[in-house]
């Protein structure tokens, strides 16, 4: 299973566009690239997957560049509601195993 | 649907009782997966099931912990004896296909051993 390494955490401001970057340097060929929310006291929720180039859905777009080393999950807009765990996760069918992942926090 | 149902919410019990956490996944889903998180640790898998076949169970922490499913709509975590350093919030998850078309994960179990 692919390994990924994201940011422990980042600030944003309401308004804002947020750009998470996760890399994956050990991708495999049929692995998809899938990011998950995570409110506090809450499961997990996916957001979007993709495979490559870019993927788009009324929540966040997601950037993948041609050699899939990379992702990026971009947020636009932010809101205070935004604020959460999100998790890069990498794999093919089988086992979702998450990373510590990025605790995004939305400022006034 | 109403997606994937875990009991209960909470849990408070004495070291060395057996605790038993439930978990109802989304009708159709073919998989079935049983996650621990804590601050420490994060989200840990601890097993997971395809068609209610044990597929992987190299995540459960000792053999305190046994996992059951009877059935495509009933899950079962127990615990005996518990320790204090169970307490944990216990995430279920089920998909369709093994995941390619994402996870939807219960609420949670916070389990809390005194």
């Amino acid at each position: 299973l692919a390994k990924t390494t994201q940011p422990i955490s980042m600030d944003s401001y309401e308004g804002q566009e947020v750009n998470i970057t996760c890399s994956h340097n050990n991708i495999a060929t049929n692995d998809y690239i899938t990011w998950y929310q995570q409110f506090p006291s809450q499961g997990p929720r996916f957001i979007i997957q993709g495979y490559k180039t870019k993927v788009t859905n009324e929540v966040a777009s997601l950037f993948i560049p041609a050699d899939r080393k990379s992702s990026t999950l971009s947020l636009p807009r932010v809101s205070l509601s935004d604020t959460a765990v999100y998790y890069c996760l990498v794999g093919d069918r089988g086992i979702p195993t998450f990373g510590r992942g990025t605790s995004l926090i939305v400022h006034p | 649907d109403a997606g994937v149902i875990q009991s209960p919410r909470h849990e408070v019990t004495e070291m060395g009782q057996e605790v038993t956490l439930r978990c109802k996944p989304i009708s159709g889903h073919d998989y079935l997966f049983w996650y621990r998180q804590t601050m420490m640790r994060g989200l840990e898998l601890l097993i997971y099931f395809n068609n209610n076949v044990p597929i992987d169970d190299s995540g459960m922490p000792e053999d305190r912990f046994s996992a059951k499913m009877p059935n495509a709509s009933f899950s079962t975590l127990k615990i005996q004896p518990s320790e204090p350093r169970d307490s944990a919030v216990y995430f279920c998850a089920s998909s369709l296909g093994g995941g390619q078309f994402g996870y939807t994960f219960g609420s949670g179990t916070r389990l809390t051993v005194v």
